[in-house]
């Protein structure tokens, strides 16, 4: 049972365009929503959250949307640049009162590969 | 500072060894936990420790599988009698108590022949 969802295995963007990476997720019980990025042979590393009280979180180039009612969110990623090139993980958390319960459920990752 | 830290980088076993594998976490993190990557999929939870105890350990697979954090520090998973379908990169990350930011070690590559 995935509940965590990148339906996306791969993309492939020009360099200066706009990149979204898309995820679905079914457990309502998620409120805390996170992204990844992973380059061959590290771990992952963190890039932006959202909590669910927001639709939207914006950190430079990277803007994570949130749409709670369908259990919907994505990561643009303008301009893109070939060193953005990686995996890149979703990942959904369920909080207790405020304060993370720590277990992360990923996406399979999404390939994202810009062209010079 | 240090990152985290797992070793070995890869890990070569036959089928029915048993393995450790070790994770070195951010100095003065409190949370510790572990997750198994398999080809082609996004890292999948293990086990959850808050200090030396375990707070959450549903994702591990199997009883051949045990993971310990005596001092609240380092922490070993333990894997018994490894199958082939144990192989897999073994991802450890660390936080904060009541930070959403884990981070991530290298992993470690095991394969189980």
């Amino acid at each position: 049972d995935q509940q965590v969802k990148q339906n996306s295995p791969s993309l492939s963007v020009q360099e200066g365009r706009i990149s979204i990476l898309n995820c679905d997720y079914t457990n309502s019980m998620f409120d805390y929503f996170l992204w990844y990025k992973k380059y061959p042979a590290e771990g992952p590393t963190f890039l932006i959250s959202i909590s669910s009280i927001k639709d939207k979180n914006e950190d430079g180039r990277f803007t994570v949307f949130l749409n709670k009612s369908a259990k919907h969110l994505s990561l643009h990623i303008v301009p893109s640049q070939p060193g953005d090139s990686a995996v890149y993980f979703c990942a959904a958390s369920a909080t207790a009162g405020g304060t993370s319960y720590g277990k992360l459920t990923f996406g399979q990752g999404t390939i994202l590969t810009v062209h010079p | 500072g240090a990152g985290v830290s797992q070793t070995p980088s890869n890990k070569v076993t036959e089928k029915g060894k048993y393995v450790e594998l070790r994770c070195d976490p951010i100095s003065g993190h409190t949370a510790l936990y572990w997750y198994r990557q398999s080809l082609g999929q996004g890292p999948e939870f293990l086990i959850y420790f808050q200090g030396t105890g375990a707070a959450d350990d549903s994702g591990l697979p199997n009883d051949r599988f045990f993971a310990v954090r005596p001092e609240g520090s380092v922490s070993t998973l333990k894997i018994q009698r490894t199958e082939r379908g144990d192989s897999a990169v073994y991802l450890c990350a660390s936080s904060l108590i009541g930070a959403d930011e884990q981070f991530f070690g290298p992993g470690t590559r095991l394969t189980v022949l």
